[in-house]
């Protein structure tokens, strides 16, 4: 059965600490895993990564992926209370179109 | 664009009745998906679609059923309400290209008593 489990489930820090979230997964025939940031409704598309080793950006947030170990970090530098959210990461397989979503992880930050 | 919508935003229903969500998309995107999401469950795929007149089971089908007579619009049909259907209901949209980025609607949250 596949398989995407997140850690921690939550998480609560102090605006500019650094954090890191991480994805697991056990699936069949890989292809690529999403973080997605959801606040107070709709999930919104953070990153997607499909090889192992090459770390993607986007401002105070980034990703890497380890294929070989089968998981996923995301990290956020200089935590800031508008990065409160839950945190979701989704792996998609060679299988169909279905994407595979972890439990999430709900990051508060507080001034 | 309006980008993903879904009717209603809340519902509260009685055990046995029925009811239709109903997710549009102005996007012209391919794919379609119905998602529950419980807590400490995640998002669980409920059904999908990945072109006019086609559908697919996804984890957790039962009890619903659904259509996409029309390429921007997805309906998700739930024929005999139960309380374990309580829940909010995502419907995304996404390309089929190589991006897989879906885009969320903002959710129905369905309470059944």
């Amino acid at each position: 059965e596949d398989k995407v489990v997140q850690s921690p489930l939550s998480l609560v820090v102090h605006e500019g600490d650094t954090v890191t979230l991480n994805c697991s997964y056990e699936v069949t025939n890989f292809r690529s895993l999403l973080w997605y940031k959801q606040e107070k409704k709709a999930p919104t598309f953070l990153f997607m990564l499909t090889s192992s080793g090459i770390e993607k950006k986007s401002g105070r947030l980034s990703s890497i992926l380890d294929k070989k170990e089968l998981f996923s970090i995301l990290n956020i530098t200089a935590t800031q209370t508008g990065d409160s959210a839950i945190y979701l990461c989704a792996v998609r397989t060679n299988t169909g179109n279905q994407f595979y979503f972890g439990t999430g992880t709900s990051l508060t930050v507080i001034p | 664009n309006a980008g993903v919508t879904q009717t209603p935003k809340f519902r509260v229903l009685k055990t046995g009745q029925s009811m239709t969500l109903l997710c549009a998309q102005d996007m012209n995107h391919e794919y379609m998906y119905w998602y529950r999401q419980d807590p400490g469950m995640g998002l669980r795929l409920i059904h999908y679609s990945v072109g006019e007149g086609t559908t697919a089971k996804g984890e957790v089908p039962d009890g619903y059923n659904v259509s996409r007579l029309k390429k921007q619009n997805f309906l998700l049909g739930l024929e005999s309400a139960a309380p374990s259907q309580t829940s909010v209901y995502f419907c995304a949209s996404r390309y089929m290209g190589h991006s897989y980025e879906q885009y969320f609607g903002p959710g129905t949250r369905l309470t059944v008593t």
